[in-house]
């Protein structure tokens, strides 16, 4: 069974400073999908960032960004010049590549907290 | 948010009581799934669908049921509420490997 693990329940940064959330998770699959959600104190949650596993250049998406390692199955997720917006929980999630109807599910991480501090 | 509303948004009910929650869709997608969360656990997926009348257990179905008799629309229903279903409920949808699209969450309180 997939797990993912993030490994630091929380953390901060000073604004227009730059953080990195850890992310690691288990597969036997080759081919996968993993992603960053963002989930502000709204509860909104959003689509930070997407990466597929057959694509080694890591995702980018304006100030946010990843370092993915597949052999190592590592997925962080960098953010540059933060922001005060920024503040919210992040989870990493993993999904297999998959045509089964009944199989498209996301494996959570319990999530991050992160305090972008003026 | 935009292509997928869940109602109501907040609801206080008492024990004992049924309850349904309803998920609206306008994108025509074919996966729908139901969340809860709640401090320490993350999101926990309740059931899912994978299309109209196709649906399957998540890890924390007891005491929940869902139906799904067309593609807009995916109910969850509380057989009878209990102070331990009081949590914040996610309704999302997907279509492909893009990931999930959320609904705004209610909010469930059982008295």
């Amino acid at each position: 069974a997939q797990t993912v693990t993030q490994s630091q329940p929380e953390m901060s940064v000073q604004e227009a400073e730059t953080v990195t959330l850890s992310c690691t998770y288990d597969t036997s699959e080759s081919n996968y999908y993993l992603f960053w959600y963002k989930q502000p104190p709204s509860r909104q949650m959003i689509l930070v960032i997407r990466q597929e596993a057959y694509k080694q250049q890591n995702a980018t998406e304006n100030r946010f960004s990843v370092n993915f390692q597949k052999a190592a199955k590592s997925f962080s997720l960098k953010i540059s010049d933060s922001q005060l917006g920024d503040t919210a929980m992040y989870f990493c999630a993993f999904m297999k590549h998959t045509n089964a109807g009944n199989n498209r599910k996301l494996i959570w991480g319990l999530g991050t907290s992160l305090a972008v501090n003026p | 948010d935009a292509g997928i509303t869940q109602s109501p948004r907040h609801k206080v009910t008492e024990t004992g009581t049924p309850v349904t929650l309803r998920c609206h869709q306008t994108e025509n997608h074919r996966y729908m799934y139901w969340y809860r969360q709640d401090p320490g656990h993350g999101l926990r997926l309740i059931h899912y669908s994978y299309g109209v009348k196709d649906t399957d257990k998540g890890e924390v179905s007891d005491g929940y049921s869902v139906s799904r008799s067309k593609t807009e629309d995916f109910l969850l229903t509380l057989e009878s509420a209990t102070s331990s279903q009081t949590s914040v409920y996610f309704c999302a949808i997907s279509n492909t490997g893009d990931g999930y699209t959320f609904g705004s969450g209610t909010r469930l309180t059982v008295v």
